[in-house]
């Protein structure tokens, strides 16, 4: 069973476009979101993470908005540039479990220049 | 500058064959992780090890075997390859807590003939 759902699978921008990209998940004990930002070739890379007390996060050009009443989470890339292209996932972690760190099945960010 | 490693980043192999895919890091992480990644799927747990000879079975059912006898180093081991083996596989490691990022390495891409 997918502990996150993640949408849309691929998504294509043009140059300072805002590409939004949505989670979801069901299980109540997640409390820390981290977003991964895969380039090809590469490994993931931690990008940002937000925890549900707060509804915002932003670290630069990239935000994070949270709805914890409606347990879905998304990526917002403000002023987007081809620098930006890259796979992007969404996670939710736990503090208990033995396995309590859940990946969305990510989304492939191409922004045209 | 990734301070994880992993050897080979291509590997081409025929049925049956035995192979080791290496990991090492120098951030002295106690806890360790492989992933497999497939296209457009989540990133699935196959191993993990909270420290020197302690490695446990993730979530995805997988076929390897894994070693913890040194904090660095966390190889993975698949006595018999087969094509269904073929995927990219990703060695990460962290700091202990619930919510330490994950540091990826830039992955292998395995593929049985």
């Amino acid at each position: 069973q997918q502990q996150v759902k993640q949408s849309p699978q691929s998504l294509i921008v043009q140059k300072g476009g805002i590409p939004i990209i949505n989670c979801a998940y069901e299980n109540t004990a997640f409390d820390y979101f981290p977003w991964y930002q895969q380039f090809p070739g590469k490994g993931p890379a931690l990008l940002i993470a937000i925890r549900p007390d707060v509804s915002e996060k932003k670290e630069g050009r990239f935000t994070i908005s949270f709805n914890k009443s409606a347990k879905q989470f998304s990526l917002h890339i403000m002023d987007s540039q081809p620098g930006d292209s890259a796979t992007y996932f969404c996670a939710a972690s736990k503090q208990t479990g033995a396995n309590n760190l859940f990946f969305g099945t990510g989304t492939r960010l191409t922004v045209i220049p | 500058e990734a301070d994880i490693y992993q050897t080979p980043r291509y590997l081409v192999i025929g049925t049956g064959k035995k192979i080791t895919l290496e990991c090492s890091q120098t951030m002295g992480h106690d806890k360790m992780y492989w992933y497999q990644q497939d296209p457009g799927m989540e990133l699935h747990l196959i191993h993990y090890s909270y420290g020197v000879n302690s490695t446990e079975k993730g979530d995805l059912s997988s076929e390897s075997t894994v070693s913890r006898i040194r904090t660095e180093h966390f190889p993975l081991t698949l006595e018999s390859a087969r094509p269904s083996h073929t995927s990219q596989y990703l060695c990460a490691s962290s700091s202990p807590s619930y919510n330490s990022p994950l540091h990826f390495g830039n992955g292998t891409r395995l593929t049985v003939t």
